[in-house]
């Protein structure tokens, strides 16, 4: 199976909602990932997990909350959006490098299309 | 932070005729990926370099790494309409899984 899933596929909300993305993989990936991509823009990192461990944080506002429950599953937990943070939230994993020279082949999910209104 | 850049950003070709797409990066990072992402979809993994003067080849696609040069190319022989489709090139930070994408390049192969 090299399938990683995401839900929902779309989702709207409105600025005073809270939502959570949902992330899984049964690969055995001991990495994972949030990105965020505008359109016509590339993915932009947000989040990595390495060993369900927060390892990347790149900066993000604290209205998006990452959590890694398990080795299979990462939320990325939205509260107070603003318009701008519509985009395509895409959540990838891949095995952890076993050094910082070693390659790693991300797998990444469908996405959720998110629109803030 | 590590820029990594492509060109050319929007390609338009004839079906059957060859192209490359160039992609620079700024750090002394040894290993680069591709993907493809065709529109409205997730990314598509394509190619893992991982050494200088590495090649890897895929059907009408070709990838290669000069780390001396922080230049990796996508070489696309005689192209088809199935390759029309965003391509992006990605190099990790020092810590292997932290990447960066470049500005892509987004490809359409006309008949």
């Amino acid at each position: 199976d090299t399938e990683v899933t995401q839900t929902p596929k779309h989702l709207v909300m409105g600025m005073t909602n809270k939502k959570s993305l949902k992330c899984e993989q049964h690969m055995g990936h001991r990495a994972m990932y949030w990105y965020k991509q505008k359109a016509k823009k590339p993915p932009e990192l947000m989040f990595v997990y390495s060993y369900e461990k927060l390892s990347i944080n790149e900066s993000v506002p604290s209205r998006f909350s990452p959590e890694c429950p398990n080795s299979s599953l990462l939320n990325l937990h939205l509260h107070a959006l603003q318009p701008e943070d519509s985009a395509l939230y895409l959540c990838a994993s891949s095995q952890v490098p076993h050094s910082n020279l070693a390659g790693v082949k991300q797998y990444f999910g469908p996405g959720t299309r998110l629109t803030v209104t | 932070e590590l820029k990594v850049e492509q060109n050319p950003l929007f390609l338009s070709m004839q079906e059957g005729k060859n192209y490359t797409i160039y992609c620079n990066y700024s750090t002394t990072s040894d290993r680069l990926y591709w993907y493809r992402q065709d529109p409205g979809k997730s990314l598509e993994s394509l190619f893992v370099l991982l050494s200088n003067g590495a090649v890897k080849q895929e059907g009408r696609l070709m990838a290669s790494l000069d780390t001396k040069a922080r230049l990796s190319t996508l070489h696309i022989t005689a192209a088809v309409h199935d390759l029309s489709a965003t391509y992006f090139c990605a190099a990790p930070a020092n810590t292997g899984n932290q990447f960066y994408f470049g500005t892509g390049t987004s490809l359409t192969v006309i008949p």
